[in-house]
Formats: structure tokens, C-alpha cells, sequence
């Protein structure tokens, strides 16, 4: 069972458009990480969120985390070819093991030039 | 700079042969580190969890007599795959907790003949 679901799992726009990534789950998470991987590389930690609501921006990433802390999503303004990648949400649990993650089921965008 | 290396990036081995993974924290000590194994176009699943100085914690159907897990200090640990077979070919990741992050390490992708 995948705890959280990342829509869409397949993105291709065109350089300039704006998009936005959603990660749902039906349980609550101490913290939200985002990540994007390129193919043959470990997965590059973008942002963490900690907060119900908590909102963070990283140029033209915008990142918001659910008031219930059970969702997040991901906004990307005017999309470049170099933000091609697999986007992956990954919930946190400050039960168990030390920040012990669960990953989304990703997102791969395409950005044409 | 990378926060966590990982060695090799690349191994090809033989059929019921060993192969050992080295996971490093550079410049920050890590109690605990998470491996994990990525199949293509797939997410991540956690295969266990290192523990220095205890047993690693092994997830639901992870066989812990085939990865062998060691956390030989606080900078280092090492994922050994004993007996690989074909179906052992994956890319297996590894990552390290720090401050509010959890940062991976480039991977090592294992090819087994």
C-alpha cells in the first residue's frame, strides 16, 4: 500500500508553462521533504516543512505544506528544461526510527525547450 | 558539496558472488543511516535501517542474511548483497539524517550477471 500519492506520475509542458505537483496521503506526517532525482543520481533534497500550513518558496518553487499535514504540493513557475527530473514527496514520522521516510510514487516532468 | 558519498557508483559482479556498498557522512556523524533500493521508473523502497553500534532494523520482506548491514562507525556504513543474483540488479541509494534533512547519497548501481 502506497501511503502517499503523488499526481500526476507523468508531466511534459513546454519551457515557460507553470505546473503544480500534489502529494496525498491519508496520514499525518511530522515533515514533508521534497526531492528531485535525475536519472543515475540519488535524489537532491529541495525542501523540508514541518508545519501545518508552512509555506516555502525556492526561486520558482513553491512549496506548501497541508494545514492537517497529511498533503503538500509543489508549484513550479514558468518551467525551464533544466527542471526536468522525478520529483518525489517523501512524509516523515517522528515515531520509529529517526526521520524514517516514505516516498511518494514521484513525478517525472519533461520540459521541452 | 555532497553531504554523503557512496562507493562504488558502478559494479558489475558474477552470479553468487559479494558485493560490498560503502555509505560515508561526510563532515557530519550519523547514528543511524537508511538504505534503500530503486527499481527504473520506480520510487524508493527502505530496505533497513543502520544502527551504529546495534543490529540494523530490516523492513518487511528484506532478507537480512542477504544484506548484510554494518555500521562500522559514525561516518560509515556498508550494505554488503551476499550470493547476487540477477534479480538483485538494482540501484540502491543510501541516506543520512541531518538537522531537519535527510540527504542521499549518489547511489550505486549494481549490475549482476
Amino acid at each position: 500500500t502506497q501511503l502517499l500519492e503523488q499526481s500526476p506520475q507523468f508531466l511534459s509542458i513546454q519551457e515557460g508553462e507553470n505546473l503544480t505537483v500534489y502529494c496525498n496521503s491519508s496520514s499525518v506526517f511530522s515533515s514533508l521533504q521534497w526531492y528531485r532525482q535525475e536519472p543515475g543520481e540519488g535524489p537532491v533534497l529541495l525542501v523540508t516543512v514541518v508545519t501545518g500550513g508552512e509555506v516555502k518558496k525556492l526561486k520558482r518553487l513553491t512549496f506548501q505544506f497541508g494545514d492537517a499535514r497529511k498533503d503538500s504540493s509543489l508549484h513550479i513557475t514558468a518551467a525551464q528544461p533544466g527542471d526536468t527530473g522525478l520529483y518525489l514527496c517523501a512524509g516523515g514520522r517522528s515515531s520509529g526510527s529517526a526521520r524514517q521516510l516514505t516516498f511518494g510514487s514521484g513525478t517525472q516532468l519533461t520540459v521541452l525547450p | 558539496g555532497a553531504v554523503v558519498s557512496q562507493h562504488p557508483s558502478r559494479v558489475i559482479c558474477k552470479s553468487g558472488t559479494s558485493v560490498k556498498i560503502e555509505c560515508r557522512s561526510l563532515d557530519f556523524q550519523a547514528t543511524t543511516m537508511f538504505w534503500y533500493r530503486q527499481f527504473p521508473k520506480q520510487s524508493l523502497m527502505l530496505m533497513a535501517t543502520s544502527n551504529e553500534g546495534s543490529k540494523a532494523t530490516y523492513e518487511q520482506g528484506v532478507e537480512k542474511d542477504k544484506f548484510l548491514i554494518n555500521h562500522a562507525s559514525l561516518t560509515l556504513s556498508t550494505l554488503t548483497v551476499t550470493s547476487a543474483h540477477p534479480e538483485d540488479s538494482s540501484f540502491y541509494i543510501c541516506s543520512v539524517p541531518i538537522g531537519q534533512g535527510v540527504y542521499f547519497g549518489p547511489g550505486t548501481r549494481l549490475t549482476v550477471t
